[in-house]
């Protein structure tokens, strides 16, 4: 069955440092990945996603995440986060884009 | 509008009391999802549509829990008899096709007391 799990609950960086959230997932072929912001308020916005060729992927708003099957993850990444990236992040694989299972989310705080 | 709206943007029911959820996905969209967000937790899953047939209904969480999209376009999520572990974030996205993006609403906020 699929699984998703994002280890961290709550992450706090400080404005400018790089930040890493961590996502790794169970699924019994290549799946599709995919990381969501929400911010408060607002609905779920996709930053990326990756389904299959470059194993590193680029998103909006200087985002990007590697998929790696030997690890079985797909961290999100950015080497400066801005004080408008606070927000709820979540992982989620699927089968497809209609079939998605989402993780629990990691909340990131920004320090000023 | 651009979005997939929602509304109410927030709704309290008395337990037992039935409320209905309305969703207006961007126009054009054929695929319609709808999602419970309980607190602390990701999305979940309830029910996926196709135009107006209700093609997957497995993550509905019980027989209370009824979903409907009549002309294919917009979708009303009907809970009867409301208990306190319905109160969630219920959330809408629609997709131009079959296995397309989906695009989110910014939910319905319930709370049961």
């Amino acid at each position: 069955a699929q699984s998703v799990t994002q280890p961290d609950i709550h992450i706090t960086v400080s404005e400018g440092a790089s930040l890493e959230l961590r996502c790794n997932y169970s699924y019994g072929a290549t799946p599709y990945l995919f990381w969501y912001v929400q911010s408060p308020g607002q609905g779920l916005q996709l930053l990326l996603k990756y389904f299959s060729g470059d194993t590193l992927v680029q998103g909006i708003k200087g985002f990007e995440a590697e998929f790696k099957r030997s690890q079985s993850s797909f961290n999100l990444r950015k080497p400066s986060v801005h004080w408008s990236d606070a927000a709820e992040y979540f992982c989620a694989v699927g089968d497809n884009n209609n079939d998605m299972r989402f993780g629990a989310g990691t909340r990131l705080t920004v320090k000023p | 509008g651009a979005g997939v709206s929602q509304s109410p943007r927030y709704k309290v029911a008395k337990r037992g009391q039935d409320v209905a959820l309305r969703c207006d996905p961007i126009s054009g969209h054929v695929s319609l999802f709808w999602y419970q967000q309980a607190l602390g937790q990701g999305p979940e899953f309830l029910t996926y549509f196709q135009n107006e047939a209700q093609l997957d209904k497995s993550g509905l969480p019980s027989d209370r829990f009824f979903a409907e999209r009549p002309e294919g376009s917009v979708s009303t999520l009907k809970i009867q008899r409301t208990q306190q572990e319905d109160s969630a974030v219920y959330l809408c996205a629609s997709s131009l096709d079959f296995d397309n993006e989906q695009f989110f609403g910014p939910g319905t906020r319930l709370t049961v007391l």
